[in-house]
């Protein structure tokens, strides 16, 4: 089992650029979670999606960020218009339907915004 | 509201020295603590869960609930211990709430 996947693991923007960020969860899973990262902080949570929908997107700021989990295909995470402040590690965790609390999580996007 | 705190950015200790990573946390219901660790270039991994109560690597996490605290400890510490820590906090749902991470660094 290759664990949860993420790409790209490094993606540079310009600002007003769009971001998207990939993510494949482990085989058998079909919960995902996005997290961000800024610099010198944990991680918090954004949103947690299960296949086609959003459960719960408290976390992500209302404007520009959207995720989604298609029937087929990796959760996308999408940041419109990035800004300087989007700079940060983005990261993916997926876990079984039964265990939400054990999530299992991918190696990271690290956005950076020029 | 949900809080874990950390108050330790940087730990360094010698090797075979013991070792403890300071967690509390902040929650009102019943709280499901873990411990994450995450090696140099490596993913984020889970290292040990309190419901399990087993001993990972040689630590040992305990859940305090009086004193609300959940430390990381190791009697004698090991050169590739060094890592960056996590203690995060499950409740009733899936958000995952982090500390800010203690970097341990265990010198020959």
């Amino acid at each position: 089992n290759a664990g949860v996947m993420q790409n790209p693991r490094h993606l540079v923007r310009r600002r007003g650029q769009e971001a998207r960020l990939r993510c494949s969860p482990m085989k058998g899973h079909s919960h995902v979670y996005w997290y961000r990262q800024l610099p010198e902080e944990g991680l918090k949570f954004m949103v947690y999606l299960q296949k086609e929908n959003i459960i719960d997107e408290s976390g992500m700021p209302k404007e520009r960020f959207s995720a989604e989990f298609p029937k087929e295909g990796p959760s996308i995470l999408r940041i419109q218009q990035v800004v300087r402040g989007d700079s940060a590690a983005y990261f993916c965790a997926s876990s079984e339907p039964s265990s939400y609390n054990e999530q299992f999580f991918g190696p990271g996007t690290r956005l950076t915004v020029l | 509201a949900q809080r874990v705190t950390q108050p330790e950015k940087l730990l360094s200790v010698f090797k075979g020295a013991p070792v403890e990573l300071k967690c509390n946390y902040s929650y009102s219901g019943s709280p499901e603590l873990f411990w994450y660790v995450q090696y140099s270039r490596q993913r984020l991994q889970l290292l040990l869960r309190h419901i399990s109560r087993e001993s990972i690597k040689g630590f040992t996490a305990d859940l305090n609930k009086g004193e609300t605290s959940f430390h990381l400890k190791k009697p004698f510490a090991q050169e590739e211990d060094s890592a960056m820590y996590y203690c995060a906090l499950g409740g009733s749902n899936y958000k995952l709430t982090f500390g800010k991470g203690t970097l341990l660094t265990v010198n020959p």
